[in-house]
């Protein structure tokens, strides 16, 4: 069935370093990955996504990149900083946020001062 | 503008007991989704309601799951009779046409 997988489960670094996630991919259709990041307690809030007719996309220290052969999707914050920790979550789905989004695990970042 | 809400935030139930969650899209927002986080798992899609009818309800773990969404605006999640497997964070979102799907601070359901 459908499935994405994320790496690493937990990461942590030091403020000003950057961190990257990384996710796979099982169905070849998807065209959509947002990139969700939830801190405790709140809502899963859209921190950036990319559709499959480009390959990288950015926003200040947070960028997307996509390779659809290999069917992988990373996430990379650059100057990391202690309020970016949270439990990042990538997805996959179909025609934008149209349709169902299928969830990696998440990976818990912890930035460290 | 609101953004998606959900009520309670919280709701502690018997094995066997009913709860329904209530979930509020954003105004004008014409998908609903209804996913359930269990036990620090990923988050796993149950059902998409497209005004009101059900575009996609193929992630419903089984009968004991009853969602509604009359009129097109808000919907509600009906559990009935909860087992102990139904306990996780359950979510609401929504989106207009194919946007972003944006996300409600969920549901903390406990069954005891």
């Amino acid at each position: 069935g459908e499935n994405v997988e994320q790496h690493p489960s937990t990461l942590s670094v030091q403020e000003g370093d950057s961190a990257v996630i990384k996710c796979t991919y099982s169905d070849s259709a998807s065209n959509y990955f947002p990139w969700y990041k939830q801190e405790l307690g709140k809502r899963p809030q859209l921190i950036i996504d990319i559709r499959s007719n480009v390959g990288e996309k950015k926003d200040q220290r947070i960028a997307v990149t996509l390779n659809k052969t290999a069917k992988h999707f990373s996430l990379h914050i650059t100057e990391t900083q202690p309020e970016d920790s949270a439990v990042y979550f990538c997805a996959a789905g179909f025609s934008g946020g149209y349709n169902k989004l299928i969830f990696g695990a998440g990976t818990r970042l912890a930035v460290h001062p | 503008e609101a953004g998606v809400t959900q009520f309670p935030s919280h709701s502690v139930i018997e094995k066997g007991q009913t709860v329904t969650l209530r979930c509020d899209p954003i105004s004008g927002h014409d998908n609903l989704y209804w996913y359930r986080r269990v036990m620090g798992k990923e988050i796993k899609f149950l059902l998409h309601f497209v005004k009101e009818s059900k575009q996609d309800e193929s992630g419903m773990p089984n009968n004991r799951f009853l969602a509604e969404r009359t009129g097109g605006t808000y919907s509600t999640l009906k559990v009935q009779p909860a087992e102990l497997e139904d306990s996780g964070v359950y979510f609401c979102a929504s989106s207009l046409g194919t946007s972003a799907q944006h996300f409600g601070d969920g549901t903390r359901l406990s069954i005891l």
